[in-house]
């Protein structure tokens, strides 16, 4: 399966400010996740990335809000805008893998852990 | 690192008995359906999955059970280990056009050594 890196891995944050979070894969990709975890929650979809178009929004979720690049097949970003206190959460990079008995298995990067103070 | 199980029903277990993690899905229509399991600082990682056309799906310490009546899914670990304490999260597919991986709420596994 592929080998998800992650940049920041942590970061505290300022209310009002934005950060950008980089996803590196180690092969190419078709389709790219971005998932929230807030504390204590489950995971839900932000948005699908795919290379050379618009990244998929899921309910809620909104391209000013977390705009999303995808310049090749390998890497992806996440902005979170204007960041509040709500927006404390761990934001998870994933891609479809080949692994057992179907391609939606998914394989998860370790996670941005951010804080917004 | 910080737990993401803060607020996560818990399940504690004496290391070395069985455990058995019990997930509702809400699909009925979902085909496929896995488990993960997320350790502390890190993202979750597969253990097992199970298509709609099976009841029973059996790993290396792991079994998954599933039954579409009562759209429910269970996972059994044999022998729990210390190694084995994370969030364990179930997740349905519904592969019909889009196909939406969609996760439960997830349950705290704290083995007792």
């Amino acid at each position: 399966s592929a080998v998800i890196s992650q940049k920041p891995s942590r970061d505290i944050c300022q209310r009002g400010t934005s950060l950008t979070i980089q996803c590196q894969v180690d092969s190419q990709v078709t389709m790219m996740f971005w998932y929230r975890q807030q504390p204590g929650q489950s995971l839900t979809l932000i948005a699908t990335a795919n290379q050379g178009s618009e990244a998929t929004y899921e309910s809620g979720f909104v391209i000013d809000k977390f705009p999303i690049s995808r310049p090749n097949l390998t890497f992806s970003t996440l902005t979170v805008s204007n960041m509040s206190p709500e927006d404390s959460s761990i934001y998870l990079c994933s891609v479809a893998g080949g692994q057992s008995l179907g391609a939606n298995v998914l394989t998860f990067g370790a996670g941005s852990r951010l804080t917004v103070l | 690192g910080e737990s993401v199980g803060l607020h996560l029903p818990t399940l504690s277990v004496q290391e070395g008995d069985n455990s058995i993690i019990n997930c509702a899905y809400s699909n009925s229509a979902s085909d496929y359906f896995i488990w993960y399991k997320q350790e502390s600082g890190k993202g979750p990682q597969f253990i097992i999955d199970i298509r709609s056309n099976m009841d029973k799906r059996q790993g290396q310490r792991v079994t998954v059970l599933l039954n579409k009546t009562v759209k429910h899914l269970s996972l059994q670990i044999a022998a729990t280990q210390p190694g084995d304490s994370a969030v364990y999260f179930c997740a349905e597919v519904y592969s019909g056009g889009y196909q939406k991986v969609t996760f439960g709420t997830g349950t705290k596994l704290q083995v007792i050594p």
